[in-house]
């Protein structure tokens, strides 16, 4: 499997709704991220958790990290129709972090 | 604030043919990075530059494909010639500062399509 692998793959919620997926990397990292890439977009970046953070809050995201598993969650609680979209772990790895790898991403319906 | 440009937005060339991309980063960031998804693939990390210096190049497929920053300002990455498993998105990214943990501030990708 790859490195900053979502699960699932596809999630399909009504509005209101909470979303929440998963992400799973392998090695060790500095940072993790996730983006939001709206159909024929770039990507936005939504919010970036620290090796040596557990849990990160930003408006209706929560982000939790667990080195242990080497796993994370996103979740979005009272979805809205806009958030329709693909998102995406990207671990940063290197002395900075920089060097991001993606995993295949979770595409997100939210039915109005 | 503008934010990261590319410039085409869509590419369509025939295989064994040239095609040069082009990012303008936000200003002011030194840092560009260049990732590309081929189809049904994760997105995958090119390279990185710091101002005109490449810091890490490690992701280039193969010496078909040449990125520049000349003066640390906009970035191109030709490919010659184009191959078939060449297609796919192209994105281009910017972060401000290094040594830290930043925000890469995306393109909206370029889609070569290689025929």
């Amino acid at each position: 499997s790859q490195q900053g692998e979502e699960d699932p793959q596809a999630l399909s919620i009504q509005e209101g709704e909470n979303a929440t997926m998963n992400c799973s990397y392998k090695t060790s990292i500095n940072n993790l991220q996730w983006y939001r890439q709206n159909s024929g977009r770039g990507l936005v970046h939504l919010i970036l958790i620290r090796s040596n953070e557990r849990e990160k809050h930003s408006g209706r995201l929560r982000v939790t990290l667990d080195t242990s598993k080497k796993s994370s969650s996103l979740l979005i609680t009272a979805s809205r129709a806009a958030d329709t979209a693909s998102y995406f772990c990207a671990t940063g790895r290197g002395a900075a972090g920089n060097k991001l790898t993606f995993g295949g991403g979770t595409r997100v319906l939210v039915k109005p | 604030e503008a934010g990261v440009t590319q410039f085409p937005s869509h590419s369509v060339i025939e295989k064994g043919q040239t095609v040069t991309l082009r990012c303008d980063p936000i200003s002011g960031h030194d840092n560009l990075y260049w990732y590309r998804r081929v189809m049904g693939k994760e997105i995958k990390f090119l390279l990185h530059f710091v101002k005109e210096s490449k810091q890490d190049e490690s992701g280039m497929p193969n010496n078909r494909f040449l990125a520049e920053r000349t003066g640390g300002t906009y970035s191109t990455l030709k490919v010659q010639p184009a191959e078939l498993e060449d297609s796919g998105v192209y994105f281009c990214a910017s972060s401000p500062r290094q040594g830290t943990y930043n925000e890469q501030f995306f393109g909206p990708g370029t889609r070569l399509t290689v025929l």
